[in-house]
């Protein structure tokens, strides 16, 4: 079935390091790719989202490019900020009325 | 802003007892969606609900788990008799349609089974 792979946390990155979570899927067809975030005491949150290949999600300085040939969705910042420390999700979804598959969740910890 | 809620945030019970996780999802939303997480584990979904029928449910969803919109706002999980694996978060979410449309998720409840 399908699945998703992210890299193991926690990560502890200094504020305005750079920033990637990597993320690898398995799927039949063409998925949708998503990132959502949770920061403490909150629901997950839409982040960014690609529908096809080369697609690149992007929102809040964060982005991910949909590589088909790679099978990877990989989260990237340019300069992460403390209030950017959350768990973030990966996830599919296979058809648009599918339920999403998530991956484990990447803690990210920023430090001042 | 609308959000999804659950209540409560934290519930802690016996095996065996039965529990009922709520949640109400955004008003004009029409889906409605239960995943859960184990700690330390995927968030992996449960069941999904439209039309105040079931419209897909995962195999983890079992006899043992039912789910009920009581009324025009609150979406519940129910739990009959519970046993120390159904320890985890549980997420509600809701979307305007199924197709395509994003869904919003509330803040989990985590359960803890004794």
């Amino acid at each position: 079935g399908d699945s998703v792979t992210q890299m193991e946390g926690p990560v502890t990155l200094s504020e305005e390091a750079f920033l990637t979570i990597n993320c690898t899927y398995t799927a039949t067809g063409y998925p949708s790719l998503f990132w959502y975030v949770q920061y403490p005491g909150e629901g997950l949150q839409l982040l960014l989202k690609a529908t096809k290949a080369d697609d690149k999600g992007s929102n809040k300085g964060f982005e991910a490019t949909y590589r088909k040939e790679t099978t990877s969705f990989h989260l990237e910042k340019g300069s992460v900020q403390v209030s950017d420390s959350a768990v973030y999700f990966c996830a599919l979804r296979n058809s648009g009325n599918t339920p999403l598959v998530f991956g484990k969740g990447t803690r990210l910890s920023v430090i001042a | 802003e609308p959000e999804v809620t659950q209540t409560p945030s934290h519930q802690v019970t016996q095996m065996g007892q039965e529990v009922i996780l709520r949640c109400v999802p955004i008003s004009n939303h029409l889906y409605f969606y239960w995943y859960r997480q184990i700690l330390g584990q995927k968030v992996e979904f449960l069941v999904s609900f439209y039309n105040n029928e079931i419209s897909e449910k995962s195999e983890i969803f079992d006899d043992q788990f039912s789910v009920e919109r009581p009324d025009g706002s609150n979406f519940t999980l129910k739990i009959r008799s519970t046993k120390l694996e159904d320890s985890a978060m549980y997420f509600c979410a809701s979307s305007v349609s199924g197709l395509y449309n994003e869904q919003f998720f509330g803040p989990g409840t985590r359960l803890t089974v004794l």
